[in-house]
């Protein structure tokens, strides 16, 4: 199946800094989503981009699917960005394939 | 339209018990998946129901098993309960329909179970 590496895995920030969290793919793919896992263990829906570019306010999300991989631009972080960003892309049927997640700490 | 919702949010059960986690997927989505998740394997895939039938499966013993009603309403089972299934349990909806933005899935709140 399809091995998903992401990078870094845990990262600490300062209000107001920048980050960019990366995550690599063994395969080509055509579901990749970037989800934020809350401190209640929720995955909250950041992007679906199998390739491209989005944006939605401070955040963005790039893919480059023939490079197998994609980035997820936090901007102007704040404390309530902290928790857990996994991305996952589509392997067998509708499976998803998480890799291990970065751990996003910001301190005020 | 409301979310994915799982019942019970927090159960606790001992060892040898068995356990039904419900979930409710968003209105009209018709793939329901369930995921385990913990703090050594991470999140894994457990199974896939499209239209009440089980469309893909993960690797996981015979005790997990599950279901769903022509409703989508999906259940799923746990039985001879280990120490090693506590994780936290997710369920994830969506159309069901592969390709495209119609993949993608939402997340239920969870359920998190405790073996003793």
């Amino acid at each position: 199946g399809i091995q998903v590496e992401q990078s870094p895995p845990d990262l600490i920030l300062q209000e107001g800094a920048n980050s960019t969290l990366r995550c690599n793919f063994s395969d080509s793919v055509n579901n990749l989503q970037w989800f934020h896992q809350n401190p209640w263990g929720q995955l909250i829906n950041l992007f679906y981009i199998p390739s491209g570019t989005k944006q939605n306010g401070r955040l963005s999300a790039t893919t480059v699917a023939t490079e197998r991989y994609s980035l997820l631009y936090i901007s102007s972080s704040q404390t309530t960005d902290s928790g857990v960003y996994f991305c996952a892309v589509r392997d067998i049927g509708s499976r998803l394939t998480f890799g291990e997640g970065t751990q996003l700490t910001v301190n005020p | 339209k409301a979310g994915v919702t799982q019942t019970p949010r927090y159960l606790i059960k001992t060892r040898g018990q068995q356990v039904t986690l419900s979930c409710s997927p968003i209105s009209g989505h018709r793939s329901v998946s369930w995921y385990q998740q913990t703090p050594g394997q991470g999140l894994q895939f457990l199974f896939e129901y499209f239209s009440e039938t089980q469309r893909n499966k993960g690797n996981f013993p015979g005790r997990f098993s599950g279901r769903q009603f022509s409703n989508s309403r999906s259940e799923m089972n746990v039985s001879t309960l280990e120490l090693g299934d506590s994780a936290l349990y997710l369920c994830a909806s969506s159309l069901g329909w592969r390709g495209g933005s119609t993949d993608t899935q939402y997340f239920g709140p969870g359920t998190r179970l405790t073996v003793l």
